[in-house]
C-alpha cells in the first residue's frame, strides 16, 4: 500500500509569494490532518478534513492559509502571502481507523 | 487544555546503554498518550501508544513506556541502545479516544555514541 505522499518535500520562496503544498493521502482514508513544526518547536495541529468537509480547523493561524480537499482525495494547502513566520515543516497524515495515522515525510518550507 | 513536556531536547547514549527520553503531561482528562519517532527524511511513525489499558506499554524496535498516573508521566525507555535508534522522538496526547486531535512535545533528539 503506497502511503502518505507530500510534494514538494522543500519549497524555498520570497516573503509575500504564493505557495502550495500538496498531500496525498493513503487511498480509501477519509481523515486528513495537516500538522505544521516551527523550528525548534513543538508539532501543532492546524486542521482535520472528513472527506472533503473541514471536521475541525481551530488550528490554522490565521486566513493567508487555505486548506481544500478535492473530492475527498488529495488535499492543497495553500499559503498567500507568504510570511517569514510561516517557515517550518508541514506534515500532513491520513487515517481510516481510530488511531490508525499514517504521516507523510513532510514539505520544508523556507520563506526568505 | 492538553499540554506535553519532554525534557531534554537532546539526549546522547552509548550504544548498549540504556535510552530513557522523558514526557509529562497535563490533562484535565484520562489522556491518551503516544510516541512517535522521525527518522531522517521520513515521515512520523508510531512507536506505541497508552488508550487506558495495560500501564506498561511495549512499541516497536524494543521500546516501551509506563503511564504513571500519579507522576503525569509517560516515559520512553529502551535497554539497550542501537546505532539505528538514532532519530527525533516526540511524545503527544490525545484528549479523548476517538478525537484524534494530537498535542505534541518539542522533541527529543537522540543520539548513539558508538
Amino acid at each position: 500500500e503506497a502511503g502518505v505522499t507530500q510534494f514538494p518535500s522543500h519549497s524555498v520562496i520570497e516573503k509575500g509569494q504564493t505557495v502550495t503544498l500538496r498531500c496525498d493521502p493513503i487511498s480509501g482514508h477519509d481523515n486528513l490532518y495537516w500538522y505544521r513544526r516551527v523550528m525548534g518547536k513543538e508539532i501543532k495541529f492546524l486542521l482535520h478534513f472528513v472527506k472533503e468537509s473541514k471536521q475541525d480547523e481551530s488550528g490554522m493561524p490565521n486566513n493567508r492559509f487555505l486548506a481544500e480537499r478535492t473530492g475527498g482525495t488529495y488535499s492543497t494547502l495553500k499559503v498567500q502571502p507568504a510570511e517569514l513566520e510561516d517557515s517550518g515543516v508541514y506534515f500532513c497524515a491520513s487515517s481510516q481507523a481510530v488511531w490508525g495515522y499514517t504521516f507523510g515525510s513532510g514539505t520544508r518550507l523556507t520563506v526568505v | 487544555a492538553q499540554s506535553v513536556t519532554q525534557l531534554g531536547s537532546h539526549v546522547s547514549v552509548s550504544e548498549g546503554a540504556l535510552v530513557l527520553l522523558r514526557c509529562n503531561y497535563s490533562s484535565s482528562v484520562p489522556p491518551y498518550l503516544f510516541w512517535y519517532v522521525q527518522y531522517p527524511n521520513q515521515g512520523l511513525q508510531l512507536l506505541l501508544k497508552y488508550t487506558s489499558a495495560a500501564t506498561l506499554v511495549k512499541g516497536i524496535n524494543g521500546f516501551e513506556a509506563e503511564f504513571k498516573k500519579s507522576e503525569t508521566s509517560f516515559h520512553l525507555t529502551k535497554p539497550s541502545a542501537h546505532m539505528s535508534d538514532a532519530a527525533e522522538y516526540f511524545c503527544a496526547v490525545s484528549p479523548y479516544f476517538g478525537n484524534e486531535k494530537l498535542t505534541f512535545g518539542t522533541g527529543t533528539r537522540l543520539t548513539i555514541i558508538p
